[in-house]
């Protein structure tokens, strides 16, 4: 099974400028977790998705949105960016039956924002 | 609500030492914990997750990671650490499709 790949792997934008990222989950599993990771702040919580339909949300702005598409792909889209934005990007998936289901990651998308 | 606590952003051991990464949690349902690693410019991996089978969970590459509810601790062992283990790991707390994770924890593995 091919994992989860998310596209691009590098991307720089300039502030005020929108970005969309995308991630293709591992072939049949149905949820799709978005994370942020910095030096300072670790790892924080985007949303979730499970089937189109956004599960839950951490305590991210408005900027910060997403969605899931029908076959699971997610994209996660970041609008009026700010330098405060730079991250790693890292998109996860799951089958999304249970709660202790173990996440599987990709690579990631670094953002950096000049 | 749900968190986590990774005691010490950095351990440093000898190639051969005990590996010991502390994790304290706390949750207002039974915990669903588990353990990840990322290594430099790649996504987590996960090392293992209490099933609540057993207290004393065995994951990848001779990591395990005991479960102490008395404690609130599920700490990251193993016997003896290896070079290619000097990464970052960090612990993590699962509820309802939402994953908190700690600060992480950097090894370092000194030949």
């Amino acid at each position: 099974k091919a994992g989860v790949t998310q596209t691009p792997r590098y991307l720089i934008k300039t502030r005020g400028q929108q970005v969309t990222l995308s991630c293709s989950p591992i072939s049949g599993h149905r949820s799709v977790s978005w994370y942020q990771q910095t030096p300072g702040q670790g790892l924080q919580f985007l949303f979730e998705y499970f089937s189109e339909t956004q599960r839950n949300k951490g305590n991210f702005p408005g900027r910060f949105s997403g969605r899931q598409f029908s076959n699971s792909r997610s994209e996660m889209n970041v609008s009026t960016l700010e330098l405060g934005d730079s991250a790693l990007y890292l998109c996860a998936s799951s089958p999304g039956r249970g709660q202790n289901e173990k996440l599987f990651f990709g690579s990631g998308t670094q953002l950096s924002v000049l | 609500a749900q968190s986590v606590t990774q005691l010490g952003s950095h351990v440093s051991v000898s190639e051969g030492a005990l590996v010991l990464l502390r994790c304290n949690y706390s949750s207002s349902v039974p915990p669903y914990l588990f353990w990840y690693v990322q290594y430099p410019n790649q996504g987590l991996q996960l090392l293992l997750k209490y099933t609540s089978a057993a207290t004393l969970v065995k994951g990848i590459n001779g990591f395990e990671a005991e479960f102490k509810k008395s404690e609130t601790s599920f700490h990251l062992t193993k016997p003896s650490a290896h070079m290619s283990d000097a990464a970052e790991y960090f612990c993590a707390v699962s509820d309802r499709g939402k994953s908190t994770f700690g600060d992480g924890t950097t090894l370092t593995v000194k030949p």
